[in-house]
């Protein structure tokens, strides 16, 4: 069982708007500690998407973005793509495990 | 610029000890947070612990009795020992740096491409 929760799937048609739901607790998420997003294509290592809840870094396309609220976050990707097939991650800090890195169990989105 | 990679044995025999090594290149360990993470086949991401460039280090709770993670700064190197390993290890093993803004908590903003460890009994 992962500290963040990410449904195990989503889908989507090239061109639509598909989000990822992350959630979390009062000690992760809800105590203010930021959310962080990899996107990990076939094969690959994990790539950094989005830090610090809604910043992309350079490189990444406008259209992925990022939100928090309360206990819980949201990764949006708009304007689907065949090439944004990948399992998606979100990552926050936990105090009550003093854990550095917990992760949610990854998200497998596929393009329709 | 800064690239990460991951070197060690392939097969591990079960109830042995794990030994993985990152060489860092195009930068310096230096100034910066060094984290291990693993994923298990088909499975999702675990962090392991970090170790700062001084030395101090901090070990996810699952496994912080069963591993140790050190540094060689003259070497630019970090690497990683998990004991008495079972096929519950068998994962890729990625290194990953550590990176921030002063408006952000920590991040991984550098992966190496990651080694596959399979245990066997």
């Amino acid at each position: 069982q992962s500290v963040l929760t990410q449904p195990p799937s989503v889908s989507g048609a090239p061109g639509q708007r598909v989000t990822i739901s992350c959630t979390g607790s009062t000690s992760n998420i809800g105590a203010d500690y930021d959310v962080h997003w990899y996107q990990q294509l076939p094969g690959t290592a994990p790539k950094l998407l989005i830090y610090g809840n809604n910043n992309r870094p350079s490189g990444v396309p406008d259209r992925f973005s990022g939100s928090k609220s309360a206990t819980s976050a949201s990764l949006a990707i708009s304007g689907l793509q065949a090439e944004d097939e990948a399992d998606y991650y979100c990552q926050s800090y936990d105090s009550s495990l003093s854990a550095s890195g917990v992760f949610g169990g990854g998200t497998k989105l596929t393009v329709l | 610029q800064v690239q990460l990679q991951e070197s060690g044995p392939g097969l591990v025999k079960s109830s042995e000890t794990l030994s993985l090594t990152c060489t860092v290149s195009g930068g310096s360990i230096s100034s910066y947070y060094w984290n291990w993470i693993r994923q298990p086949p088909g499975k999702g991401l675990e962090w392991i612990g970090y170790i700062y460039y001084s030395g101090s280090t901090n070990y996810n709770p699952s496994l912080k009795s069963r591993v140790t993670i050190s540094g060689d700064t003259s070497k630019n190197q970090l690497s990683l020992k998990v004991r008495s390993v079972t096929a519950a290890d068998t994962a890729v093993y990625y290194c990953a740096r550590w990176g921030r803004t002063v408006t952000t908590d920590w991040y991984f903003d550098l992966w190496g491409r990651g080694t596959l460890v399979t245990v066997s009994s």
